[in-house]
């Protein structure tokens, strides 16, 4: 068990540009999660999936934003025409489905919009 | 609304005391799931205990205790024999099966020497 593994984990970038962020979950786990968090705040729920299926998305996830699992393992998250508040630590969780609801988090990616 | 509210932005506490971070939420749902999160200093969120709502009998982790009181909503963690390497953020969360955590903003926990 190598943990929640997250990347990159600092991305600087100019305003306007499209980033990619990648999440590697534990191996067995089949829900994964991305939650944003803002400084002095709780992270917040974006979206997250079962497999490769895609089941939620918060009304913070923009049409600028969009996540993929495609084989069920690996996601990605991806802004496009990034703003500076955009700005925040990306989390990635996964967890069991039949794990007692118990979320393991990645290290995050820390994104600064210039 | 699903909030989670931790009133205590700071505590602090000495090594070798006890502290406790406080926690309130609210759901018209009975069946759910409660958790203490660790953060800290640019590192990753990590669980430090967590308790089902169906259960009455709290959950203790080592030094960490909880103090689950269903009727009022509320969702207290004990931290005995502080120890220097305690200090961090705290969130509290809760979720129901199958859907994603809510958060409340955290309580800095300081320990001093």
């Amino acid at each position: 068990d190598t943990g929640v593994s997250q990347d990159p984990r600092h991305k600087i970038t100019k305003r306007g540009q499209n980033v990619t962020f990648r999440c590697d979950p534990i191996s067995e786990h089949n829900r994964l999660y991305w939650y944003r968090q803002t400084l002095g705040q709780g992270p917040e729920f974006l979206t997250y999936f079962q497999n490769e299926a895609q089941l939620e998305k918060s009304r913070l996830l923009s049409d600028r934003f969009s996540a993929e699992r495609p084989k069920g393992s690996f996601s990605t998250l991806e802004i496009q025409r990034t703003e500076q508040g955009d700005s925040a630590m990306y989390l990635c969780a996964s967890s069991l489905v039949e794990g007692r609801e118990t979320q393991y988090f990645g290290p995050g990616t820390r994104l600064l919009v210039l | 609304a699903q909030t989670v509210t931790q009133s205590q932005p700071e505590m602090s506490v000495q090594e070798a005391e006890t502290v406790t971070l406080s926690c309130t939420y609210d759901t018209s749902e009975s069946d759910y799931y409660l958790f203490w999160y660790k953060q800290p200093p640019s590192r990753q969120m990590i669980l430090v205990i967590r308790q089902e709502a169906y259960k009455q009998q709290n959950a203790t982790e080592n030094r960490f205790s909880v103090n689950f009181q269903k009727a009022a909503k509320s969702f207290s963690l004990k931290i005995s024999d502080s120890q220097l390497g305690d200090a961090a953020m705290y969130f509290c969360a809760y979720a129901h099966p199958g859907y994603a955590l809510n958060f409340g903003k955290g309580t800095s926990l300081l320990v001093t020497p």
